[in-house]
């Protein structure tokens, strides 16, 4: 089965600052990967998305890059503000009979010093 | 207002006791999924259901049960069998047909503690 792994565990960044959070696949049948951002005692909520057919998303301060060759793919934020600070998890799925089932990274926590 | 709704935020159990979680929406979707977080862990898939009367096992299904009587609920009972119950667990919705279909949506968890 898929096997996706996000680094770092945690992360800390002045205000102002970019962030970058990497994950890796094992399945190179997946093409639907998502970034969920959860705040303490809440459930994930989707920030970003991108599909194997894309190489690059960008949403306002937000972006995702994808490289299927190297199964991998990551997540920036620039410009970085004290409420970015949450738990981020990155996930993959195949579609298709994977029914929708999203395998997920061990999370990074994301600390913004004002 | 539509989205998931998930009861109770908090639960607390006796050790030996089933307990079950709710989870409802009123989104329309057709797939539904259960998901148990731990501390320093991402989420892990329980159980999952695509269709109403239908449902099939997650990577770690061991101790839980569920039912999909209908299209809006996907109640998780936790039973005795499962050894270590104390978690976070959280319910997710999705669509299922072309464009986002693969976003699934979650609701605010339910944090269960067995005593």
């Amino acid at each position: 089965g898929e096997n996706v792994e996000q680094h770092p565990s945690t992360l800390s960044v002045q205000e102002g600052d970019s962030a970058v959070i990497k994950c890796t696949y094992s399945d190179s049948a997946s093409n639907y990967f998502p970034w969920y951002k959860q705040e303490l005692g809440k459930g994930p909520q989707l920030i970003i998305d991108i599909r194997s057919n894309v190489g690059e998303k960008k949403d306002q301060r937000i972006a995702v890059t994808l490289n299927k060759t190297a199964k991998h793919f990551s997540l920036h934020i620039t410009e970085t503000q004290p409420e970015d600070s949450a738990v981020y998890f990155c996930a993959a799925t195949a579609g298709g009979t994977s029914y929708g089932k999203l395998t997920f990274g061990q999370g990074t926590i994301l600390t913004v010093h004002p | 207002d539509g989205g998931i709704t998930q009861s109770p935020k908090y639960l607390f159990r006796k050790e030996g006791q089933n307990v079950t979680l709710s989870c409802e929406q009123n989104l329309n979707h057709d797939a539904m999924y259960w998901y148990r977080q731990d501390p320093g862990q991402g989420l892990r898939l329980i159980y999952y259901s695509q269709i109403v009367n239908d449902f099939q096992k997650g990577d770690i299904a061991e101790g839980y049960s569920v039912s999909r009587e209908k299209k809006e609920s996907f109640p998780l009972t936790v039973t005795s069998a499962q050894k270590n119950p104390t978690a976070f667990y959280l319910c997710a919705s999705r669509p299922i047909g072309t464009g986002v279909d693969n976003e699934q949506f979650f609701g605010p968890g339910t944090r269960l503690t067995v005593l």
